[in-house]
């Protein structure tokens, strides 16, 4: 089993609707967990983070964090096509606190919003 | 706004040569990574730093090396390159020592490397 997972896509939806994104791990031992944005022959950047349980919303971007299920998510509502990337989830395992930061991506998930 | 720099933004160079790439952060971070990125196979780590002169294998070390002389550059080195390491590299950075649980990572814009 990959350490990682996202929902293998791509994910195409129409201009204005919600894109979720699903990402699960295996390893309960994790405590940080982000959402990256690749646009084509650029470099993942950060657009949210979370640690713990429930919800987090930051402009049209929520990401949602359920530890007992080990999953995290990624709402991205009224979607735009500029909102059109690939998707990276990580996960950061602190056990024992030795792990200096290393974070797993998964594979991505490829977002096509549609006008 | 975190900033992190690479000295190359496309490079080619030719088999059994020396490469340098270099990667600069002005966040005062301590970790520092060198990930590869092909098509297919996601992001690889390939080395980090977790502070000056401290290095430690990521999952595909093999014919790569580091170096971290300065808190804020991390040097990847390709001592004998070859044809199977053309690929994008990316250098990120973070924050964050033991017990802290940010480990935001923020990456450059990556070097794209072909050896002919």
């Amino acid at each position: 089993q990959k350490e990682v997972e996202q929902n293998s896509g791509p994910l195409s939806v129409p201009e204005g609707a919600i894109a979720s994104l699903n990402c699960t791990y295996s390893d309960r031992g994790s405590q940080s967990f982000f959402w990256y944005r690749q646009y084509s022959g650029k470099s993942p950047e950060l657009i949210m983070s979370i640690y713990s349980n429930g919800d987090k919303e930051d402009g049209r971007f929520t990401a949602q964090l359920n530890k007992a299920s080990q999953y995290v998510s990624l709402l991205i509502r009224d979607s735009q096509p500029s909102d059109s990337a690939t998707y990276l989830c990580a996960v950061n395992v602190n056990a024992g606190g030795t792990s200096y930061g290393k974070l797993t991506f998964g594979q991505g998930t490829i977002l096509t919003v549609h006008p | 706004d975190v900033k992190v720099t690479q000295s190359s933004r496309y490079l080619v160079k030719r088999t059994g040569e020396k490469v340098f790439l270099e990667c600069v952060q002005d966040m005062d971070h301590e970790n520092m990574f060198w990930y590869r990125q092909d098509p297919g196979l996601g992001l690889r780590l390939i080395y980090f730093s977790y502070d000056v002169k401290m290095k430690e294998k990521g999952d595909i070390p093999e014919g790569y090396s580091v170096s971290r002389e300065k808190k804020e550059r991390f040097s990847l080195i390709l001592e004998s390159a070859s044809t199977n390491q053309t690929s994008m590299y990316l250098c990120a950075s973070s924050h964050g020592t033991s017990g802290d649980f940010s480990y935001e990572q923020y990456f450059g814009p990556g070097t794209r490397l072909t050896v002919t």
